[in-house]
């Protein structure tokens, strides 16, 4: 595709409930990105995948985050038992490893 | 460990006026840093990167920032601001490495940009 696609654009959750935020990288990019930006704060790394290899989750929070990208292409973030310090956008980025990551517009998460 | 701090989270500037915007960053190993612009609910968009091929580099939308290693600074600047530059920017440092692409970026806290006309 043109650009990074998430989606859905804007989730909102009750306490408790699971979500799953999907990413679309472009087409050929090796490398993925997942950044969690809550409000008034700089993005934050959880997670990176080169093709369908996690090669980093150092950032996830805590074993309630999860992300897969089963076939090198899209990825999905699983948030299990949303809280509300959750509440964040939640970016992702592509590249072709070599160059710039591209990011998408994110999905911006609000848990009541 | 790598770090980035933007001083002042808010910065005005009159239209034509000198845009400044300033980074410090902290890393134990030699540095990429990116500064990235963010309009309203959309993505980050890369302004420019030093990847240590030349101290002062050049981006979009006239902007350039210099590489100050003796300062650990990677101030933005503009010559004149336009109204358009109205956004939130963030500054960020990555590992130096042969594919940077594949490096996680460490963001500062950002910085909201106003132009006054």
């Amino acid at each position: 595709g043109a650009g990074v696609s998430q989606s859905p654009r804007y989730k909102v959750a009750k306490r408790g409930q699971d979500v799953a935020l999907r990413c679309d990288p472009i087409s050929g990019h090796v490398s993925l990105f997942w950044y969690q930006q809550a409000l008034g704060q700089g993005p934050e790394f959880l997670t990176y995948f080169q093709n369908e290899a996690q090669l980093d989750k150092s950032g996830l929070p805590s074993d309630r985050f999860f992300a897969e990208r089963p076939e090198g292409s899209v990825s999905t973030l699983k948030i299990q038992r949303t809280q509300q310090e959750d509440s964040a956008v939640y970016l992702c980025a592509s590249s072709l490893g070599t160059s710039k990551a591209f990011f998408g517009q994110g999905t911006r998460l609000t848990v009541v | 460990a790598q770090s980035v701090t933007q001083l002042g989270s808010h910065v005005s500037v009159s239209e034509g006026a000198l845009v400044l915007l300033r980074c410090n960053y902290s890393s134990s190993v030699p540095p990429y840093l990116f500064w990235y612009v963010q309009y309203p609910n959309q993505g980050l968009q890369l302004l420019l990167k030093y990847t240590s091929a030349a101290t002062l580099v050049k981006g979009i939308n006239d902007f350039e920032a210099e590489f100050k290693k003796s300062e650990t600074s990677f101030h933005l600047t503009k010559p004149s601001a336009h109204m358009s530059d109205a956004a939130e920017y963030f500054c960020a440092v990555s590992r130096m490495g042969a594919n940077f692409g594949n490096e996680k970026l460490t963001f500062g806290t950002g910085t909201r940009l106003t132009i006054i006309p």
